[in-house]
């Protein structure tokens, strides 16, 4: 069965230092976004991409947060400067179609401990 | 501003049993609703979803009521099994004019299935 793949599983970094989560989408899909859950809490947008582009962010996807696709086949988050909140579990996904009955699929996640 | 609340954070129920979990939501756009299945370490699962244009959705074990003047919905597993136990989130989204379908998730409810 086609699979979203996240890396690094687990990255421990240093306040202020930059972070680039990788992500492998399904390779037919379209649509892709990441999503973070802090510990405890609720699974959260960050933003969704689309042709390249962002189609949508949320207030927690400041200056720090970028995405790209660089290369056709991966699909990145980058934190420029992170901060001790930034520690979270980070989830890629990804989607056929916009349309509702689109499934989004979900990476296992990308663990970030800010220390 | 929670948009999707589950007020349970756990349940527990014996093996054999109806499990039902419990959502409501806010946002009178919500127009599609999900449920997802996370275990520890895994990104979530897909498990079954529902138009606002229905008010029941049936797959196997797995069904999902939707009530939208009361703006809730629940999810029915009957049998439960002890594979099941996990923690399940509710999760909707509004596709008029955006077209992304960015999802909100709950903050998920730890279903305990004992043998």
């Amino acid at each position: 069965e086609p699979e979203v793949t996240q890396t690094p599983s687990h990255q421990v970094t240093q306040m202020g230092q930059e972070v680039i989560l990788r992500c492998v989408p399904i390779s037919n899909h379209l649509y892709f976004y990441w999503y973070r859950q802090i510990l405890g809490q609720k699974v959260e947008f960050l933003v969704s991409f689309y042709n390249n582009e962002i189609s949508e962010k949320s207030e927690i996807f400041d200056d720090q947060f970028s995405v790209e696709r660089p290369d056709g086949s991966n699909f990145t988050l980058k934190i420029r400067s992170t901060k001790l909140e930034d520690s979270a579990m980070y989830f890629c996904a990804s989607r056929a179609t916009s349309t509702n009955g689109g499934e989004l699929f979900f990476g296992e996640g990308s663990r970030l401990t800010v220390l | 501003d929670q948009q999707v609340k589950q007020n349970s954070p756990s349940l527990s129920v014996q093996e054999g049993r109806i499990s039902i979990l419990n959502c409501d939501y806010t946002n009178s756009m919500f127009d599609y609703f999900l449920w997802y299945k996370k275990y520890p370490a895994e990104g979530p699962t897909f498990l079954i979803s529902i138009s606002s244009i229905k008010d029941k959705n049936e797959d196997g074990r797995f069904t999902v009521f939707l009530n939208k003047s009361a703006k809730h919905l629940s999810l029915h597993i009957v049998p439960s099994q002890p594979g099941d136990s996990a923690v399940y989130f509710c999760a909707a989204s509004a596709t008029a004019n955006t077209g992304f379908q960015k999802l909100v998730f709950g903050t998920g409810t730890r279903l305990l299935v004992s043998p």
